[in-house]
């Protein structure tokens, strides 16, 4: 079936340096990709999205790829704080039993240290 | 306003307990779900209300029952949960479902352990 994956279960990245999240999807009918952070204990918080007529998105801080050719999905965050520290989730908008719903990855923790 | 509130925050129950839980959005969204979400997964979806009518039920027990009173309150009623129910589970909104609009809005949550 469908499913959204991510390559790295963990990342470690020092304060100020750029972050690169990745994730793999597998559904080629999906139109839309959807980028949440969650912090411990709290509920996912939408960070950017992106349709699959666009390659690249920028919000503040953060750019989206698109690479529909390998089905990659990323999150970059520019200047990484602590405060980035979290988990991310990629999810994805396709048809799946018969409706358009949210598919979502694994997750990836972000740790940032000082 | 984009917050999508949820009450209790935490909840305990046993097995033989009625509960509900309580989700609340004023963003004018005509989309609702809940999701449970257990430790270091990601969310699952539980149920889809759309235009206060129930689209989706994702094969959820009937321990669950969910119930959307007007455009802006979605509850969910349990009982006789077990063990294996407790989780965190996850109200969201959307403008509308379907339709090529999927951002979703997600609210805190709340804890539940089942005891």
């Amino acid at each position: 079936g469908e499913s959204v994956g991510l390559h790295l279960p963990t990342l470690s990245v020092q304060e100020g340096d750029n972050s690169i999240i990745n994730c793999a999807y597998s559904n080629s009918a999906s139109d839309y990709f959807i980028w949440y952070k969650q912090e411990s204990g709290k509920g996912p918080q939408f960070i950017i999205d992106i349709r699959s007529n666009m390659d690249k998105r920028q919000g503040q801080r953060v750019t989206v790829l698109l690479n529909k050719t390998v089905k990659h999905l990323s999150l970059q965050i520019a200047a990484t704080q602590p405060g980035d520290s979290a988990v991310y989730f990629c999810a994805e908008g396709a048809l799946s039993g018969g409706y358009n719903k949210l598919i979502f990855g694994a997750g990836t923790r972000l740790a940032v240290h000082p | 306003d984009t917050e999508v509130t949820q009450t209790p925050k935490h909840l305990v129950m046993g097995m033989t307990n009625k509960k509900s839980l309580k989700c609340e959005q004023h963003m004018g969204h005509r989309a609702m779900y809940w999701y449970k979400q257990k430790a270091k997964k990601p969310p699952e979806l539980m149920f889809v209300y759309s235009y206060e009518k129930l689209s989706i039920n994702e094969s959820v027990p009937s321990r669950f029952s969910p119930e959307c009173p007007n455009s802006s309150l979605l509850n969910l009623h349990l009982h006789a949960l077990q063990p294996e129910d407790s989780a965190l589970y996850l109200c969201a909104s959307s403008p509308r479902f379907g339709g090529g609009s999927y951002e979703q809005y997600f609210g805190p949550g709340t804890r539940l352990t089942v005891t």
